[in-house]
């Protein structure tokens, strides 16, 4: 089975700031990976799906940049705002057969 | 939510009970999914399918069947519910750009 390890767990910060947190998955065989905020109470939503090394995305206050070669995304939010609390799940698959597999998330909580 | 719809809701079952949630979507897509999603766990997959006829396991498929009898439906099946499969459970299909489209959800409480 697959290892997709997300930190930190759980973060605070305050409105404003901006931060960032760490998805790590198995190095060999890549095939994507994809991140996905969820809010409380609703169903998870595509954010990104990458799968070149080096690729960097961008979708508003959000970003996330890609390393293949050593096995971790990073995603960024700038100026964190309390509508950004959700958890964020990443997920990897290393083809285009194989179902993804989940890490269990970084649960973020902007304070205002 | 894509065009994937799951029922019901909510649900309360009674240990030993059986029930299915229903999938369907009508975005003609080939692979589907079930997981489901426990406190500090994440999502767990428990079956999924890549066309009409075909299903496979996943993580988690014990206290389960699944169907897919046409490319648009993908029940979920519990025959004897117990305590362990109370949780939320999520269909999901694979879109364009391979994106995972989510149901809303359906929370399922075996007492």
């Amino acid at each position: 089975i697959l290892n997709v390890e997300q930190s930190p767990q759980s973060l605070h910060v305050q409105e404003g700031d901006s931060t960032n947190f760490t998805c790590s998955f198995p190095s060999s065989n890549f095939y994507a990976l994809h991140w996905y905020r969820w809010e409380t109470a609703k169903s998870p939503e595509a954010l990104f799906v990458m799968t070149l090394n080096g690729d960097e995305k961008k979708k508003g206050r959000i970003s996330a940049t890609l390393n293949t070669k050593e096995g971790y995304s990073y995603l960024y939010i700038k100026g964190s705002q309390p509508e950004d609390s959700a958890t964020y799940l990443c997920a990897f698959t290393n083809s285009g057969n194989t179902p993804l597999v989940f890490g269990k998330g970084t649960r973020l909580s902007v304070i205002a | 939510n894509a065009g994937v719809t799951q029922t019901p809701k909510f649900r309360i079952l009674k240990i030993g009970q059986s029930m299915t949630l229903q999938c369907t979507q009508d975005m003609n897509h080939n692979y589907m999914y079930w997981y489901r999603q426990d406190p500090g766990m994440g999502l767990k997959l428990i079956y999924y399918s890549v066309g009409a006829g075909i299903t496979d396991k996943g993580e988690v498929p014990n206290g389960y069947n699944v169907s897919r009898s046409t490319t648009e439906d993908f029940p979920l099946r519990l025959e004897l519910a117990a305590p362990s499969q109370t949780s939320v459970y999520f269909c999901a299909l694979r879109g364009t750009g391979n994106t995972i489209y989510f149901g809303e959800g359906s929370w399922l409480t075996v007492v």
